[in-house]
């Protein structure tokens, strides 16, 4: 157990929807991340928050977005979602620094678009 | 946390042998290089990292070695038990902007 959780572990919709993915990183942990893991295209970075500021940017969407709240849980918002953004989506933190390279993944939320 | 669907390289070994698993990047400009496992339904998990300044990082039971000449990372596993099984993946950590970029991961499945 990384100590990450996240929340839904599942989630099916439909196309043009929107969800939220929740994380909550390890107790202590500034930095969360949010990796996407689809069939075709692997582990990919989207973003990263430290300490409720937005740090790094990756291949995120300008449909996706997130935010780390003051008590450190963070949120993915997918809008207008399409069949290809079925996918795992996995949360990872790490710690004090704002640049780490050792993270701890949370378990994922498996994502499908009907 | 499986990567079915991608064209994964595969290494199959015998239980107490050696594992190399290797890696090719593209980016002579990342800082870090890092290795992950991710078992079959589960999240990565971190096995270790090098520096770009290094060679070579030794940990529990596993080496990383960086050969920057040809681009290359390997990840050495010692006594390759069957809990190793699973897909491991490279990654490169570049700054400016704190990137990541994921290789797409070699299974290792470990034979009892």
């Amino acid at each position: 157990d990384s100590g990450v959780t996240q929340t839904p572990k599942h989630l099916i919709t439909a196309t043009g929807q929107r969800v939220t993915l929740r994380c909550s990183p390890r107790s202590g942990d500034l930095s969360v991340y949010w990796y996407q893991q689809s069939l075709d295209q692997g582990l990919q970075f989207l973003i990263q928050y430290y300490n409720g500021e937005e740090r790094a940017k990756g291949n995120i969407l300008e449909r996706f977005s997130a935010q780390q709240f003051p008590d450190l849980h963070s949120e993915l918002n997918l809008s207008s979602l399409e069949l290809g953004d079925s996918a795992l989506y996995f949360c990872a933190s790490s710690g004090t620094s704002g640049r780490a390279t050792e993270q701890f993944f949370g378990p994922g939320t498996r994502l499908t678009v009907l | 946390g499986e990567s079915v669907g991608l064209h994964l390289p595969t290494l199959s070994v015998q239980e107490g042998d050696n594992s190399i698993i290797n890696c090719a990047y593209s980016n002579s400009a990342s800082d870090y290089f890092i290795w992950y496992k991710q078992e079959s339904g589960k999240g990565p998990q971190f096995i270790i990292d090098i520096r770009s300044n290094m060679d070579k990082r030794q940990g529990q039971r596993v080496t990383v070695l960086l050969n920057k000449t040809v681009k290359h990372l390997s990840l050495q596993i010692a006594a390759t038990q069957p809990g190793d099984s699973a897909v491991y993946f490279c990654a490169e950590n570049k700054t400016p902007g704190n990137q990541f970029y994921f290789g797409t991961g070699t299974s290792l499945t470990v034979i009892p």
